[in-house]
């Protein structure tokens, strides 16, 4: 079985820029889930999609970050414009239902110089 | 606000050692306490802990919780350079994870 993959592994840009983020789920997981660790801080959770439906978004920064989910399989998470302080590691996570354990990717690193 | 803490932030040790790491946590609503192993990329997940003193094992790692100290441990046994990673608590809050910073383990020969 597939495990959750993200792309890109690592994006590099510059302030005021756009970046689009990647996470295609474990096939049959209805739950999506996005996370950010930044430097030296825990990871931490910005959203989660039910299928294509956003669950939560308690965990989203600021109207910059914008996660969608259309058709219920993959997500994308677009920054826009991207600021210095949105550097860090983006992991998604699925599960089938969520009362269990989430299954991460790998993560994308940004760095924003 | 939930809050997860884990203990110590960093262990260096040899192989054959055992250790044991520590997660306190004080939340509003427990639901489940997860432990997982972060190498160089994903973490993966380890255990998945929502009853007290019911231990969970896998091979040299095993978990226990008490819900009524609020704090949960990880140990492993006879540690092998292969152990080096971060391990992460996580308290499963609703829908969300809750992590804690993690605790860096380097196993040496």
């Amino acid at each position: 079985e597939a495990g959750v993959t993200q792309f890109p592994s690592h994006s590099v840009i510059e302030k005021g820029q756009t970046v689009t983020l990647r996470c295609d789920p474990i096939s049959g997981h209805d739950n999506l889930y996005w996370y950010r660790r930044v430097m030296g801080k825990e990871i931490k959770f910005l959203l989660h999609f039910v299928k294509e439906s956003k669950q939560d978004e308690s965990g989203m920064p600021n109207n910059r970050f914008l996660a969608e989910r259309t058709g219920g399989t993959y997500s994308t998470l677009k920054v826009q414009p991207a600021e210095l302080e949105d550097s860090g590691v983006y992991f998604c996570a699925s599960s089938q239902d969520p009362y269990n354990e989430q299954f991460f990717g790998p993560g994308t690193r940004l760095t924003v110089l | 606000e939930d809050k997860v803490v884990q203990s110590p932030l960093s262990l260096v040790v040899h192989e054959g050692d055992t250790v044991t790491l520590n997660c306190s946590y004080e939340v509003t609503n427990f639901r489940s306490l997860l432990w997982y192993k972060q190498e160089k990329k994903a973490p993966t997940f380890l255990f998945m802990l929502t009853s007290s003193g019911i231990e969970k094992k896998s091979g040299r790692l095993s978990s226990i919780l008490d819900k009524k100290e609020l704090f949960s441990i990880l140990n492993i046994t006879a540690t092998q350079t292969g152990d080096s990673a971060i391990y992460l608590c996580a308290h499963l809050n609703t829908d969300k994870l809750i992590f804690g910073t993690g605790t860096r383990l380097q196993v040496f020969p």
